[in-house]
């Protein structure tokens, strides 16, 4: 079955630090990718997405490319700020296996000043 | 304001009580979901309807019973919880059966019903 992986957190940073949070998934065929944000007290929602091989997702200053060849959706960002504190999920959908989306566990980022 | 609005926020029952949480959408979806948080688990899907119909009951007990009246509300009603049952309940929505590209598979989620079971 389809199944994402993520790196265990917390990831503790300090402001304008760089951030990777690695993601790797199997699944047969060609799945879409998100990353969705959990900030504290909300709930999950949808930060970026991509939906073929080498597409990459952006926004507010994250970025994830769709490695096909590593089964990898890494999330990065050049220079994180104290408000980037959540935690992210790394998700994929396949739309032969249900339309249902799996996440992987989370990874807490918590960005000190 | 994602569109999705959960209510109570905050919810605490003793083991014998019954509550119910509610959940409504004003998106236009079609399908909707409960998911259920635990600290230190991964996101849990519990229950999926699709056009009022539920498609999904991923192997959760009976005291958990869901409600769908409408393609716009969402009920999960609660009897004789456990301390173990203590989580956030989220609630998403979305359009499903979307092709990729578009808003194909994005889950529109509610803030959560934190709930504590004593």
């Amino acid at each position: 079955g389809n199944s994402v992986t993520q790196m265990e957190g917390p990831v503790t940073l300090s402001e304008e630090a760089f951030l990777t949070i690695n993601c790797t998934y199997t699944a047969t065929g060609y799945p879409s990718l998100f990353w969705y944000v959990q900030y504290p007290g909300e709930g999950l929602q949808l930060l970026l997405k991509a939906t073929k091989a080498d597409d990459k997702g952006s926004n507010k200053g994250f970025e994830a490319t769709y490695r096909k060849e590593t089964t990898s959706f890494h999330l990065e960002k050049g220079s994180v700020q104290v408000s980037d504190s959540a935690v992210y999920f790394c998700a994929l959908i396949h739309y032969n296996a249900g339309n249902m989306l799996t996440f992987g566990g989370g990874t807490r980022l918590m960005v000190k000043p | 304001e994602t569109g999705v609005t959960q209510t109570p926020r905050h919810l605490v029952m003793g083991m014998t009580n019954k509550k119910s949480l509610k959940c409504e959408q004003h998106l236009g979806h079609n399908a909707m979901y409960w998911y259920k948080q635990s600290a230190k688990k991964p996101l849990e899907l519990m229950f999926v309807y699709n056009f009022k119909e539920q498609t999904e009951n991923n192997s959760v007990p009976s005291r958990f019973s869901p409600e769908c009246p409408n393609s716009s509300h969402l009920f999960l009603h609660l009897h004789t919880l456990q301390p173990e049952d203590s989580a956030l309940y989220l609630c998403a929505s979305s359009h499903p059966n979307k092709a990729s590209g578009g808003l194909g598979g994005e889950l529109f989620f509610g803030e959560g019903s934190r709930l504590t079971v004593l």
